[in-house]
């Protein structure tokens, strides 16, 4: 079936340094891709989209890209700031239902 | 801008109550969801509504029921509370269409149930 595996986390991090969240999806025909962040006290926003294979989705400095031939969306960003601190959330969706599937989520610590 | 408020932030129930989570978006969406969050796992959808008086199950439909009798509106029930029914409910709202588009949250109730 159709699932998302995003790597464990906390991820502890020093403030300015490079960024890598792993995201790997299963999925049948070609979903949509998305990143969610969630910060403390809140809901999930969304981050960033790409919606087929090669897209690249940006937002706030972060990037991911669509792909397909190792079906994979990791998030990255160069230069990451306390305000970075947060949840953040790998999902697809398909085409033939309304229902996004998220991963389990990975904590995102930066310190000063 | 979008918004989707839930009822409550914080919630404490006793065992075998039956509670109610609300859930109001003020952008004429027409599918809503529930979603709960545990450590560990994620987000998992308990049920979802494309229209009005419209539902579907989700993964871990067990143990509650919804209702949708306003295209605004879209409630979560508890039937008889749980201990393993403690967890952050998170609902949400997109428009029909794209699989592409986004869905809305709100900020979440933390239940727990004593």
């Amino acid at each position: 079936g159709n699932s998302v595996t995003q790597m464990e986390g906390p991820v502890t991090l020093s403030e300015e340094a490079f960024l890598t969240i792993n995201c790997t999806y299963t999925a049948t025909g070609y979903p949509s891709l998305f990143w969610y962040v969630q910060y403390p006290g809140e809901g999930l926003q969304l981050l960033l989209k790409a919606t087929k294979a090669d897209d690249k989705g940006s937002n706030k400095g972060f990037e991911a890209t669509y792909r397909k031939e190792t079906t994979s969306f990791h998030l990255e960003k160069g230069s990451v700031q306390v305000s970075d601190s947060a949840v953040y959330f790998c999902a697809l969706e398909y085409s033939s239902a309304s229902k996004i599937i998220f991963g389990s989520g990975t904590r995102l610590s930066i310190r000063p | 801008d979008v918004k989707v408020t839930q009822s409550s932030r914080y919630l404490v129930k006793r065992t075998g109550e039956k509670v109610f989570l609300e859930c109001v978006q003020d952008m004429d969406h027409e599918n809503m969801f529930w979603y709960r969050q545990d450590p560990g796992l994620g987000l998992r959808l308990i049920y979802f509504s494309y229209d009005v008086k419209m539902k579907e199950k989700g993964d871990i439909p067990e143990g509650y029921s919804v209702s949708r009798e306003k295209k605004e509106r879209f409630s979560l029930i508890l039937e008889s509370a749980s201990t393993n029914q403690t967890s952050m409910y998170l609902c949400a709202s997109r428009p029909q269409g794209s699989p592409s588009y986004e869905q809305y949250f709100g900020p979440g109730t933390r239940l727990t149930v004593t």
